[in-house]
């Protein structure tokens, strides 16, 4: 069956360290996968994707990921962290073809940013 | 461009009540989907729709949650009758087919008393 982990609950990180919020999957294909952000009373943005191609993909607010097949990861990195990074944030596999279109969330990891 | 646009942003009911929640997607989009979001769950998928029609609502926790898209820029979940377990935040999101990237609304929290 399709599933995302994300092992850390919550993580907190000072202000303009350096952020590794782990996702792992399982999926039977070539998945595509996605990061997205929650703010506090917000829906979902989309940070970035990867669907294909080069492994090291950029995304919104100085955010990039790596897939990394061998380890079935989507790890999502920023060099530096700024206080308005706090939020939440969810790994999510999908599968696309044809008519389906749903995605399958992590639970999500909770950031927390010190001044 | 207008996103996803969901109504009511909050919702307080009594348990029993009926309870409308309504999405509009983002114009041009033709994959619409309806997730439930609580602590304990996390964000679950109830069902979604491709041009208009229910694709898969294995999703929907039970008789008493039903969803309608009558057209292509609008749709409802409605939960008859309401209780205190379906507290949680609901959204909507909106997807080209081929595009693959999902659009979420703000969601609507609802709190069932």
């Amino acid at each position: 069956a399709q599933s995302v982990t994300q092992p850390d609950i919550h993580i907190t990180v000072s202000e303009g360290a350096s952020l590794e919020l782990r996702c792992n999957y399982s999926y039977g294909a070539t998945p595509y996968l996605f990061w997205y952000v929650q703010s506090p009373g917000q829906g979902l943005q989309l940070l970035l994707k990867y669907f294909s191609g080069d492994t090291l993909v950029q995304g919104i607010k100085g955010f990039e990921a790596e897939f990394k097949r061998s380890q079935s990861s989507f790890n999502l990195r920023k060099p530096s962290v700024h206080w308005s990074d706090a939020a939440e944030y969810f790994c999510a596999v999908g599968n696309y073809g044809g008519s389906q279109g749903n995605l399958i969330f992590g639970k999500g990891t909770k950031l927390s940013v010190k001044p | 461009d207008a996103g996803v646009i969901q109504s009511p942003r909050h919702e307080v009911t009594e348990m029993g009540q009926e309870v409308t929640l309504r999405c509009k997607p983002i114009s041009g989009h033709n994959s619409l989907f309806w997730y439930r979001q609580t602590m304990m769950r996390g964000l679950e998928l109830l069902i979604y729709f491709n041009n208009n029609v229910p694709i898969d609502d294995s999703g929907m926790p039970e008789d008493r949650f039903s969803a309608k898209m009558p057209n292509a820029s609008f749709s409802t979940l409605k939960i008859q009758p309401s209780e205190p377990r379906d507290s949680a935040v609901y959204f909507c999101a909106s997807t080209l087919a081929g595009e693959e990237t999902q659009y979420f609304g703000p969601g609507t929290r609802l709190l069932v008393l």
